[in-house]
């Protein structure tokens, strides 16, 4: 069955500019992440939903970041006035929801380059 | 508090020989730990996980690992690498259930195969 899907798979944009990355979860999926992955490091958490809502957004770098989840499926990942900084990976990935040790499916990604 | 360390940023192998990728973990409580793995342009895929049951945990591809409470270590091994193993390895650890900002991953090894 269908994966995962991120897109765009590539993203440049011109600082202070704002971005919209998504991400299409596995159908039946009720748990949603999002991560942020820098060059040679490991993935920084950066929000989790559970159906449609948020009730963990303690990694959010700051408030230029926003997220949110339509219908239980769709994500969208916004970053307003991006910075050279908000470049690296952002991963998705999508779970069925039974629990925090669910496993998780990741999609490709999409990398974002800050200019 | 839990935390986890992946004591190689590079691991290079023969094809052929064995494979070992070390990971030690700190945790408070019963960890549930997972190796994932991360193909060039590519989202994670599970390897392996360790939830409490058997401490020998067999995954995909020819790979296990071995739970150690004693040494606090979830090592990943292959008896005999393969070009198609070479890929970046991440360790996860979650001793803390209450969300999933508590899930930890390391900074993770990158594999190399040599011919």
């Amino acid at each position: 069955g269908a994966g995962v899907s991120q897109s765009p798979s590539n993203k440049v944009t011109e600082k202070g500019k704002d971005v919209e990355l998504r991400c299409d979860p596995i159908s039946g999926h009720t748990a949603l992440y999002w991560y942020r992955q820098s060059l040679g490091q490991g993935l920084e958490f950066l929000i989790y939903f559970q159906g449609n809502s948020a009730p963990d957004k303690s990694g959010l770098p700051s408030d230029r970041f926003s997220a949110e989840r339509t219908g239980g499926s769709v994500s969208t990942l916004t970053i307003q006035r991006t910075q050279q900084e908000d470049s690296a990976v952002y991963l998705c990935a999508s779970s069925p929801g039974l629990g925090i040790a669910d496993t998780q499916y990741f999609g490709p990604g999409t990398r974002l380059t800050v200019l | 508090a839990q935390s986890v360390t992946q004591l190689d940023s590079h691991v290079s192998v023969s094809e052929g020989t064995p494979v070992l990728l070390r990971c030690n973990y700190s945790s408070s409580y019963s960890p549930s730990l997972f190796w994932y793995v991360q193909h060039p342009n590519k989202g994670l895929q599970l390897l392996l996980k360790y939830t409490s049951a058997a401490t020998l945990v067999k995954g995909i591809n020819g790979f296990e690992a071995e739970f150690k409470k004693s040494e606090t270590s979830f090592h990943l091994t292959k008896p005999s690498a393969h070009m198609s193993d070479a890929a970046e390895y991440f360790c996860v650890v979650i001793s803390d259930y209450s969300s999933a900002s508590k899930i930890i991953f390391g900074s993770g090894t990158r594999l190399s195969i040599r011919p």
